[in-house]
């Protein structure tokens, strides 16, 4: 089946410092990926709509400048935290729909934990 | 966006017993889809849902696409310890998806 693969699984950084999150479709084409972060012990939350060749679309509250994305292929987005603080620290997952749009897959996650 | 309703929140039961939970919706959905997520992991898709009153099993997982097409259940069956996880349902409609904040099962030996 579809294989959503994102990278890094785990990183910790120093605060001040950007981070960059990668998320791959590896036998698909996604035009469309998402990113989400979780806290512990909760639900997925939407921070943002990946789409190729144009924008990303973000959700209410979710800084522009400080999580930038890039969709730059039809099988690559990339999340980067800037200039990241503790409280940037959490569970960030990417997903990308299968191409007949009925199905949605999960990267297996990034760990960030900012010092 | 706005969530689905999951129920329960959590739930703690023996080995061997059986599980539901289900979600709903106020809004109307084509696709339903439960996945499960273990610690430290990306949610894993256990079942795809696509029509109406649709019953699709995978090994001692059961689940529904409600008639209404606004909510869904999902039944696990003689459980075992790993299936200890947080189960999430999703419901997909055009390319709105939306979440429930999902289950926490324990499974006590």
């Amino acid at each position: 089946g579809a294989v959503v693969s994102q990278h890094p699984s785990r990183v910790i950084c120093k605060s001040g410092t950007s981070v960059k999150i990668e998320c791959r479709s590896l036998d698909f084409q996604a035009t469309t990926m998402f990113w989400y972060r979780q806290f512990p012990k909760q639900s997925l939350m939407l921070m943002a709509t990946s789409n190729e060749g144009s924008k990303a679309t973000y959700e209410q509250g979710v800084e522009k400048d400080k999580f930038l994305i890039n969709h730059a292929s039809l099988t690559l987005s990339t999340l980067t935290v800037t200039s990241a603080h503790p409280e940037d620290s959490s569970f960030y997952i990417c997903s990308a729909p299968a191409e007949t749009g009925e199905k949605l897959f999960f990267g297996s996650g990034t760990q960030l934990s900012v010092l | 966006g706005q969530q689905l309703n999951q129920s329960p929140q959590s739930m703690f039961i023996q080995e061997g017993e059986d599980v539901s939970m289900n979600c709903t919706s106020s809004s109307i959905f084509n696709t339903w889809l439960w996945y499960k997520q273990d610690p430290g992991e990306g949610p894993v898709l256990l079942i795809a849902l696509y029509k109406a009153g649709e019953l699709t099993s995978n090994g001692r997982l059961t689940a529904q696409f409600g008639i209404t097409r606004k909510d869904s259940f999902l039944n696990i069956s003689a459980s075992i310890p790993s299936d200890v996880g947080i189960y999430f349902c999703a419901g997909l409609h055009a390319r709105d998806m939306r979440f429930g904040a999902g289950t926490r099962l324990t499974v006590k030996p």
